[in-house]
Parts: structure tokens; sequence; C-alpha cells
């Protein structure tokens, strides 16, 4: 079945500055790759996601990338702010029905330092 | 955009006794919802997937008959944890995917379960 790993497991950065939070997967089927921010006591929320038939996506401050080949996929956040802090989560999907299950990296806790 | 609710968010109950937790998508259909479990520091650990008007399937290591899922009707399954006991205690969580089968799933705001 699909494995997800995800690096690092704890990251701190200065506010203002970019986090990158790194995610492979094993199996080729998957072919969609969400991330969710999950603050504590909250459930994940959907930030952004990506489909395996591109390779980019961007929205205001955070961007996602996708190598296929390679079957990394990374989450970037630029400009980062106070309310940014949380754990971060990426999953992927590796079936096609729409009973597939979403298969989760083990978290990013992403501290911003003011 | 699309909501999920679950009642209640807190619960504290006696070991031995049953609690029920409610899984609602508020604007949308649901064929499929799902039931997670997180422990804390730790990613969610997916138990269940429920579709509506059939059985549930369980992960790998989930007790059906301790863990009872009920999926009724396209906007509520609900979760009950049978017997409980305090290794229960956890954060559980339930998604919903809406019917036209897309990719999206809906995360509710999940439920802190104490077993005393």
């Amino acid at each position: 079945g699909e494995n997800v790993e995800q690096h690092p497991s704890t990251l701190s950065v200065q506010e203002g500055d970019s986090a990158v939070i790194k995610c492979t997967y094993s199996d080729s089927a998957s072919n969609y790759f969400p991330w969710y921010k999950q603050e504590l006591g909250k459930g994940p929320q959907l930030i952004i996601d990506i489909r395996s038939n591109v390779g980019e996506k961007k929205d205001q401050r955070i961007a996602v990338t996708l190598n296929k080949t390679a079957k990394h996929f990374s989450l970037h956040i630029t400009e980062t702010q106070p309310e940014d802090s949380a754990v971060y989560f990426c999953a992927a999907t590796p079936l096609y029905s729409s009973a597939s299950k979403i298969i989760f990296g083990s978290g990013t806790r992403l501290s911003i330092r003011p | 955009g699309a909501v999920v609710s679950q009642h209640p968010s807190r619960v504290i109950c006696k070991s031995g006794t049953s609690v029920k937790i409610e899984c609602r998508s508020l604007d949308f259909q649901a064929t499929t919802m799902f039931w997670y479990r997180q422990f804390p520091k730790q990613s969610l650990m997916l138990m269940a997937t429920s579709n509506e008007g059939s059985k549930a399937t369980y992960e790998q290591g989930v007790e059906k008959d301790k863990f009872l899922i009920n999926h009724a009707s396209l906007t509520l399954s609900t979760l009950t944890v049978t017997s409980a006991h305090p290794e229960d205690s956890s954060f559980y969580i339930c998604s919903a995917r809406r019917q036209t089968g897309s990719y999206e799933q809906y995360f509710g705001p999940g439920t802190r379960l104490t077993v005393t």
C-alpha cells in the first residue's frame, strides 16, 4: 500500500522567512496530494492540493510542487507569519475511485519565531 | 465552502460505558465518510470508511465490534465507542467526501474523548 514520509518533524523559522516541508510517496498510482494545516485541538484544514497532471500550484504565500518521477512533493510557505504556526500534514491518495483513502504523512510542527 | 460538524466536541465517560460521536456534512451530501483517531503529537490514523447505506470498512487492527459505525443518511455518520477503556481516550476526527466523487475530503473539528 501507499506510504508517505514527511520531513522535517519540527521546523522553526524566523517571521518573514520561508518554510519548506518535503514529502515522498511510494505508490506511483497516487494522483492527488493535499496539504492540511492543523491547529491545536482542531481538525485538519485543507490549505492547498495538487493533482498529478501539474507540477506546481500557488495560492498567495503558499505553493506546492510535485515531482512525479522522483515521487516527491513539497510545501513552500513564504513571508511566514505567526499565524502560520501549526502542524502541517502532507497526504497522498493512491486510487482513482471515490472510495479511495487518504494516506497522511507524520506531520511537521512549524513554529514561527517573532 | 464545505462544512463538516462533529458533536460533541468533548466528552468524558466512565470506563465500561459507551459513547456516540456524530459527524454531519452541513452543506453537501457525502456518500463516503471517514473516521480517524489521533493520539497526541501523532498523525491521523484511519479507522474506517463509512459508505451511506452499507457496512463500514474497517482498517486492519480496528475492532468493528468495539467501534460501531453507522452511516444512515447522506449527511450523517455516527461512531459509537462501546465498553470504553482509558486507552480509547483520543481525538476522533471524521471527514466527508462529496457525492460527486471528487477527491477532496473535508474534516470535522474533532471530538476529544476522555475515558476515566
